[in-house]
């Protein structure tokens, strides 16, 4: 069976660009979430997503918003890109009430 | 405020004896723990889990120790193996809540030949 897929897997942007990262969550799994990894840090929790609807939301700024789709797929987009935002941005997804989640191998965002 | 620490930033082991990770939370309602593994250019990958009802979860070679009261977890790796040199990450969740699911910063294990 599939994992959780995301593109692209590596972009480069330069400031006040704008982006868009995408994710398939594995199959039959309902809930996606968005974190952000920087260099020696661990994942930090951005949005989750269950049915379609926003679940959770962590401290990160407006520029950040997602969606999910009826398929459960989602995306990630960032507004106005600093260089802050430089870091890999994970997708994982997770079956309903559950709280293990699985990630994908992540989206390597470079602003420049 | 950092919820869930891990105070050792790397750790070096010899092949085939034990790898202990250690992890410290400071949020009394966490009720749900895991660990996850992360090699270079990958996601991490969800290794073993534990709920605050169970002082101790075993998986193969895994092992997660939980003491409440200390507000303390553990990942035993018994026998060590090279492929087991990565980061690992100790996370903390509330049980049946979508919520967020809080990492440590993560400790670099090196298993030495």
């Amino acid at each position: 069976d599939a994992g959780v897929t995301q593109s692209p897997t590596h972009l480069i942007k330069t400031r006040g660009q704008q982006v868009t990262l995408r994710c398939s969550p594995i199959s039959g799994h309902k809930s996606v979430s968005w974190y952000q990894q920087v260099l020696g840090q661990g994942p930090q929790f951005i949005f989750q997503y269950y049915e379609k609807e926003e679940r959770g939301r962590g401290n990160f700024p407006d520029r950040f918003s997602a969606r999910q789709f009826p398929n459960y797929s989602s995306e990630l987009n960032v507004n106005a890109l600093l260089l802050g935002d430089s870091a890999l941005y994970l997708c994982a997804s997770s079956p309903a009430g559950r709280n293990t989640i699985y990630f994908g191998e992540g989206s390597w965002l470079t602003v420049v | 405020d950092q919820q869930v620490k891990q105070n050792s930033p790397s750790l070096s082991v010899q092949e085939g004896r034990i790898s202990i990770l250690n992890c410290d939370y400071t949020n009394s309602m966490f009720d749900y723990f895991l660990w996850y593994k992360k090699y270079p250019a990958e996601g991490p990958t969800f290794l073993i889990s534990i709920s605050s009802i169970k002082d101790k979860n075993e998986d193969g070679r895994f092992t997660v120790f939980l003491n409440k009261s200390a507000k303390h977890l553990s990942l035993h790796i018994v026998p060590s193996q090279p492929g087991d040199s990565a980061v690992y990450f100790c996370a903390a969740a509330f049980m049946n809540r979508d919520d967020k699911i809080i990492f440590g910063k993560g400790t670099r294990l090196h298993i030495l030949p």
